[in-house]
């Protein structure tokens, strides 16, 4: 088991570009969590996905940035148009259950993106 | 509202112990965690506790929870250089038990 892969690992984008970063789930699971780690700060939520439905996104800014999770395929985290203050690290974590969360969640390595 | 807090930074010397403290504000969370996150790594979970234990011990790690003073802390023992990392603290958010709150992370140094 390859564990909860994310990439790309570093992600450099200018201003007004869009940024796109995959995150493909532990093989079984089928929840999948992003996090945003501004610098100097602990993560933060910002979506809880299961396959094909947004769950809960009220952690999501609430312009530019959106997050899929397909029948086929890795969750991708979008972010369009971005700027400085989007520079941070994500992180994915993935569960079986939602109820396994509190113990049987893992992170991936996070993409780290930087805005020039 | 829900809050976490760490100090940022400790030293210590290789072969003594760690203490790493955090505070959480949410008396209600079911469970209190500990992540490792390594340089360039993602997190790794180190271990949780019960939100109705006092301690829980596993090898080297030693986690206290006070709960009247909402006072969570890792002890790690015979600290070595493998050690270095940030640790964080983070508590399940009342709203969903996916939501964690994190606290800013604790970067603990090694000295040999």
């Amino acid at each position: 088991n390859a564990g909860v892969m994310q990439n790309p690992r570093h992600l450099v984008r200018r201003r007004g570009q869009e940024a796109r970063l995959r995150c493909s789930p532990m093989k079984g699971h089928s929840h999948v969590y992003w996090y945003r780690q501004l610098p100097e700060e602990g993560l933060k939520f910002m979506v809880y996905l299961q396959k094909e439905n947004i769950i809960d996104e009220s952690g999501m800014p609430k312009e530019r940035f959106s997050a899929e999770f397909p029948k086929e395929g890795p969750s991708i985290l979008r972010i369009q148009q971005v700027v400085r203050g989007d520079s941070a690290a994500y992180f994915c974590a993935s569960s079986p259950f939602a109820e396994r969360m509190n113990t049987e969640a893992f992170f991936g390595q996070g993409t780290r993106l930087t805005v020039v | 509202g829900e809050d976490v807090e760490q100090s940022l930074f400790l030293s210590v010397r290789e072969g003594d112990s760690s203490v790493i403290n955090c505070t959480y504000t949410d008396s209600s969370s079911t469970y209190l965690y500990w992540y490792k996150q390594e340089p360039g790594a993602g997190l790794q979970l180190l271990t949780y506790i019960f939100s109705n234990m006092d301690m829980k011990q596993d090898q080297r790690l030693t986690v206290l929870l006070n709960k009247k003073d909402k006072h969570l802390s890792l002890r790690i023992a015979d600290t070595q250089t493998g050690d270095s990392a940030i640790y964080f603290c983070a508590e399940s958010a009342t709203s969903g038990t996916y939501k964690y709150i994190f606290g800013t992370g604790t970067r603990l140094k090694v000295l040999a």
